[in-house]
């Protein structure tokens, strides 16, 4: 098994600039979620989607941010415009639903807005 | 507000040390608790608790939850430099699949 997939794995941009992260979950997951983490605010639940359809997104930080799961084998976390205060460091994690709730962590894609 | 508090937030001990990690929370409706490692990249799943006084066990890590008490301990026997990481706890509650983490126990094992 390929594991969750996320690209690009790094990505540096400037203030401004449209913002695409991707995930591909592993296969046959029904949950998807993205989380970020960093330094100050450590390890934050963004939004999850249970069987491509949104549950709560009470996490997204503002209106900057969207997320989309168009099947299900494919999540999008977008952030426009982006700025330095959104660096971090974004994982897409997956898992069977409830109560087999265990989530698999992709390796995450390390942002950085200049 | 659900919560979850590792204690404590750092720790340093020798190669060959016994510690214990300790997560309290406070949640709506609790399902389950888990623990997660984290080095220099993704957290990988560790264990997953349901039942108190039940004790999942795997090499020399243990972990056991006590639901009355609202609290998990992680155990490590005979530790070693590789098990240098921050460990982290998460609970799923009410709202079924949602985690919600703790800030997480640095461990730093020196030789």
């Amino acid at each position: 098994d390929a594991g969750v997939i996320q690209s690009p794995r790094h990505e540096v941009t400037e203030m401004g600039q449209e913002v695409t992260l991707r995930c591909k979950p592993i296969s046959g997951h029904n949950s998807l979620f993205w989380y970020r983490q960093t330094m100050m605010r450590g390890l934050e639940l963004l939004i999850y989607f249970n069987n491509n359809v949104p549950i709560d997104d009470s996490g997204m930080p503002e209106d900057r941010f969207s997320a989309k799961m168009p099947n299900a084998s494919f999540s999008t976390l977008k952030i426009q415009p982006s700025e330095p205060r959104d660096s971090a460091v974004y994982f897409c994690a997956s898992s069977l639903v409830a109560p087999q709730e265990t989530q698999y962590f992709g390796p995450g894609t390390r942002l950085l807005v200049l | 507000e659900d919560k979850v508090v590792q204690s404590p937030l750092s720790l340093v001990v020798h190669e060959g040390d016994t510690v214990t990690l300790n997560c309290s929370y406070e949640v709506t409706n609790f399902r389950s608790l888990l623990w997660y490692k984290q080095e220099k990249k993704a957290p990988t799943f560790l264990f997953m608790l349901t039942s108190s006084g039940i004790e999942k066990k795997s090499g020399r890590l243990s972990s056991i939850l006590d639901k009355k008490e609202l609290f998990s301990i992680l155990n490590i026997t005979a530790t070693q430099t590789g098990d240098s990481a921050v460990y982290l706890c998460a609970v799923v509650g009410n709202q079924g699949g949602k985690l919600i983490f703790g800030q997480g126990t640095e461990l730093s094992v020196k030789p």
